[in-house]
């Protein structure tokens, strides 16, 4: 199985700062990177796919990066409603796998 | 609009008991889409549980459940399920079904499953 390991755990920011969330595949994935958004008692929500394509109707602070198995997602000038829990997902194979989850907390 | 609607769970079901989720799905050509099943544990990160093709031939598990749940869907009503057999206290969490595609581009809002004495 592919393991994905996503950093850090939990993150403090201030509304406008720009914040990073990285997540490392075990094994080549290529494109096959998603990442989700989830606030309490919600469920998750699709942002970006094959690490750099932004959901329809997910705004343009929202960017994905790839370099080689590593992944990121930037959100510049954070909102107040960006505070959430973020996780990535591989789907380059079956069983998919998720990262371990990025908590982002207002400061 | 696309819409996914988990039902099956909200009660509380003893370990060794089983259980069928159903999702009920519209706003979308069903048939065309893989599916998933994804669950969440109280206050935990989501797992990724069981997947199965558009046609129903091609059938994916965690191991974690192999043997004990089964994924089917029937295409003539739009609907997913997944059957829980042999359910055990670690089983306890929100279930999501999601629409697989582009990773899983939409989600429905879960049902939750208790497994307890």
């Amino acid at each position: 199985d592919i393991q994905m390991t996503q950093s850090p755990p939990s993150l403090s920011a201030s509304v406008g700062d720009r914040v990073t969330i990285t997540c490392r595949a075990s094994h080549d994935i290529s494109i096959w990177l998603a990442w989700y958004q989830q606030k309490p008692e919600k469920a998750p929500k699709s942002l970006i796919y094959a690490a750099t394509s932004l959901q329809s109707g997910v705004p343009s602070r929202f960017s994905g990066s790839i370099s080689g198995t590593d992944f990121t997602l930037t959100i510049t000038s954070l909102q107040p409603e960006d505070f959430a829990t973020y996780y990535c997902q591989q789907y380059n194979s079956y069983p998919r796998t998720f990262g371990q989850g990025t908590k982002l907390e207002i400061k | 609009e696309m819409q996914l609607l988990e039902s099956g769970g909200g009660g509380l079901v003893q370990p060794g008991g089983s259980l069928r989720l159903s999702c009920a799905a519209s706003g979308f050509t069903f048939s065309t889409y893989a599916m998933s099943w994804v669950r969440q544990a109280p206050r935990k990160g989501l797992e990724w549980v069981s997947g199965i093709s558009g046609s129903g031939d091609k059938i994916y598990y965690t191991d974690s459940i192999k043997g004990r749940f089964t994924i089917s869907r029937d295409n003539s009503k739009n609907t997913l399920y997944l059957q829980m057999d042999s359910l055990r206290a670690e089983d306890t969490a929100v279930y999501y079904c999601a629409k697989d595609w582009n990773g899983l581009d939409y989600w429905g809002q879960g049902t939750l499953v208790t497994v307890s004495s």
